[in-house]
């Protein structure tokens, strides 16, 4: 079945140093989403995209959707200590009927 | 933005019980809403996908007659944990889907079985 993968698993970083977390999927995906989930709470939306090559920007956050639609990146320029949490990507198949989630990526920050 | 509202947020309950949980979008009608297990520091893990009107559909390795997933309106769904045993204490999570096709999530539900 699908699977998404995604890197590292944890990630700690200097506050004000970069941080880049990786998805990859063994298929071709319809969409892409991110979600954040802090500490103790629920993931909450971040992003969608859905065309190949396609980059996002959300303040320091920045979103890429590979060519071949099967992976993806998230990039945070500048963390912060509110940065803190996981980051997951999750593939949307071809169908759209399934949304199969990244085992996250933790990121904890130090100042 | 959406609101998704899931209740009971905590619950303990003895082995052998069951237990009942609540989801429901609040401004808006979903006709799918998935259901989620969390285990701590993991990934969310998708059980089933729960349909206005129909059967659920359930991932493969997930007990049908254990988690009963009932969608009964555009607003609400269940899951029930039946006879429910220590290994089922997990953090579930239902969300629900709006047609831009972004997930909103409930806050969860912690189970806790004894």
């Amino acid at each position: 079945g699908q699977q998404v993968m995604q890197i590292p698993q944890y990630q700690h970083v200097q506050e004000g140093e970069d941080f880049t977390t990786y998805c990859n999927s063994s298929t071709t995906l319809s969409n892409i989403q991110w979600y954040k989930q802090r500490p103790g709470g629920h993931p909450v939306f971040l992003i969608q995209l859905v065309k190949s090559g396609e980059v996002k920007k959300q303040k320091r956050l920045t979103f890429q959707f590979g060519e071949a639609k099967k992976n993806s990146s998230l990039h945070i320029t500048a963390t912060q200590t509110t940065d803190v949490g996981t980051y997951f990507c999750a593939g949307c198949n071809q169908a759209g009927t399934a949304l199969i989630f990244g085992k996250g990526t933790t990121l904890s920050v130090s100042s | 933005g959406a609101v998704v509202s899931q209740h009971p947020s905590r619950v303990i309950c003895k082995s052998g019980t069951s237990v009942k949980i609540e989801c429901r979008s609040l401004d808006f009608q979903a006709t799918t809403m998935f259901w989620y297990r969390q285990f701590p520091k993991q990934s969310l893990m998708l059980m089933a996908t729960s349909n206005e009107g129909s059967k659920a559909t359930y991932e493969q390795g997930v007990e049908k007659d254990k988690f009963l997933i009932n969608h009964a309106s555009l607003t609400l769904s269940t899951l029930t944990v039946t006879s429910a045993h220590p290994e089922d204490s997990s953090f579930y999570i239902c969300s629900a889907r709006r047609t831009a096709g972004e997930l909103f999530f409930g806050e969860g539900s912690r189970l806790t079985v004894l």
